[in-house]
């Protein structure tokens, strides 16, 4: 099993370009997760799914969109890029939506200019 | 929505010697809390968790502790080895719910 992969690992844009970041899981979780990870702030929630077809806002959704395209694939977009979303992206799984262990990808390092 | 502090940022330790973390919740209600160890560069991974209904858990020379009176819950590594170095990340979340809200983290650096 792979687990969560992510991609790309790295990815430079400029101010205003759009992009969307990738996530699957092969360990046919329920819920999946997308957090941002910046220096000192811990790992932030921006979006989640509890269940296939189902989103919701998580603690910094703002410029962000989200599509839980199946039960394996959850991505993220952002639609203008702005500095200020400079970080490092994670996604997550977990069996259900109550509470277990989540599983967490390799990251996407996003850096926008 | 629930808070979760961690203290301290750093903490430096000698080699053999012991480390403890520990961090506090705002909501009552949390009945989850799982530590996160992330090394350099890489993905955090789960390395012990308790639920409410438990005091303290162990697992080899980790265990966490959790005073729900006090809504605090601890982490600590004995026999500290270098490749214990990490950032560590405190959680809390409760059932129905498993939105994990993170504390900052804690570096820890174990001197050889």
């Amino acid at each position: 099993n792979a687990g969560v992969t992510q991609t790309p690992k790295f990815q430079v844009l400029k101010t205003g370009q759009s992009m969307t970041l990738q996530c699957a899981q092969d360990m046919n979780h329920n819920s999946m997760y997308w957090y941002r990870q910046d220096p000192g702030m811990g790992l932030r929630l921006i979006y989640y799914s509890a269940s296939e077809g189902t989103t919701d806002k998580g603690e910094v959704p703002n410029g962000y969109n989200v599509s839980r395209l199946n039960k394996r694939e959850f991505s993220l977009r952002l639609e203008s890029a702005a500095p200020s979303q400079t970080s490092v992206y994670f996604c997550a799984s977990s069996r259900d939506r109550e509470v277990d262990t989540q599983y967490f990808g390799p990251g996407t390092r996003l850096t926008v200019l | 929505g629930e808070n979760v502090e961690q203290h301290p940022s750093t903490l430096s330790v000698q080699e053999g010697d012991s480390a403890v973390i520990k961090c506090t919740y705002s909501d009552s209600a949390s009945n989850y809390f799982p530590w996160y160890k992330q090394e350099l560069g890489k993905r955090p991974q789960l390395i012990i968790d308790i639920r409410s209904n438990v005091g303290e858990k162990k697992d080899q020379r980790i265990a966490v502790t959790l005073n729900k009176t006090a809504k605090h819950f601890s982490l600590h590594i004995t026999e500290t080895q270098p490749e214990d170095s990490a950032v560590y990340f405190c959680a809390a979340s409760n059932y129905g719910n498993n939105r994990l809200a993170f504390g900052k983290g804690n570096q820890v650096v174990v001197i050889p």
